[in-house]
């Protein structure tokens, strides 16, 4: 168990709708990270948030977005979900100063 | 029908037998390297990292080997047991914060 919870764990929608996926990162870390992780193109890193601030930006659609709370969970948005948008969703957290990143169970979204 | 997905290269030892998993990086201004390990319907979990300054870093029956010349890492992977069998990814950093990039993987099985 990394000690980074992510909900829900399975996630099934239709196109078009709009989802939410959500991220706890281990105590104490302040950094989260988000990848996507598709059969075609592997792990991609989409976005990381420092302490409720953006850091860095991926490979991140215009139709995704992400925010990090005061309590430092974090949420990343799906909308106008299309059927390659299906994927496993990986959230991951580092403490200060540490390149090392502890990786989230995934939450598998499926859209039909 | 034809399925179409990311063609993992793969790796078949026998227990007991030592495993080479071998990755080729694209940046040569990346200047740390992780290899992790991803078990079937679980998150990637850390194994061993090293720094571009280093040829060479061991760990609990796992090392690294980075050849900075031709880009080249590999994960050498000592008395190869069961539970060593997983897909493993070596990630890059470029120097540019905390993103990291995923290679493709390698999917290890291990014949008991």
């Amino acid at each position: 168990d990394s000690g980074v919870t992510q909900t829900p764990k399975h996630l099934i929608t239709a196109t078009g709708q709009r989802v939410t996926l959500r991220c706890s990162p281990r105590s104490g870390d302040l950094s989260v990270y988000w990848y996507q992780q598709s059969l075609d193109q592997g792990l991609q890193f989409l976005i990381q948030y420092y302490n409720g601030e953006e850091r860095a930006k991926g490979n991140i659609l215009e139709r995704f977005s992400a925010q990090q709370f005061p309590d430092l969970h974090s949420e990343l948005n799906l909308s106008s979900l299309e059927l390659g948008d299906s994927a496993l969703y990986f959230c991951a957290s580092s403490t200060s100063g540490s390149y090392e990143q502890f990786f989230g169970p995934g939450t598998r979204l499926t859209v039909l | 029908g034809e399925s179409v997905g990311l063609h993992l290269p793969t790796l078949s030892v026998q227990e007991g037998d030592n495993s080479i998993i071998n990755c080729a990086y694209s940046n040569s201004a990346s200047d740390y390297f992780i290899w992790y390990k991803q078990e079937s319907g679980k998150g990637p979990q850390f194994i061993i990292d090293i720094r571009s300054n280093m040829d060479k870093r061991q760990g609990q029956r796992v090392t690294v080997l980075l050849n900075k010349t031709v880009k080249h890492l590999s994960l050498q992977i000592a008395a190869t047991q069961p539970g060593d069998s997983a897909v493993y990814f070596c990630a890059e950093n470029q120097n540019t914060g905390n993103q990291f990039y995923f290679g493709t993987g390698t999917s290890l099985t291990v014949i008991p």
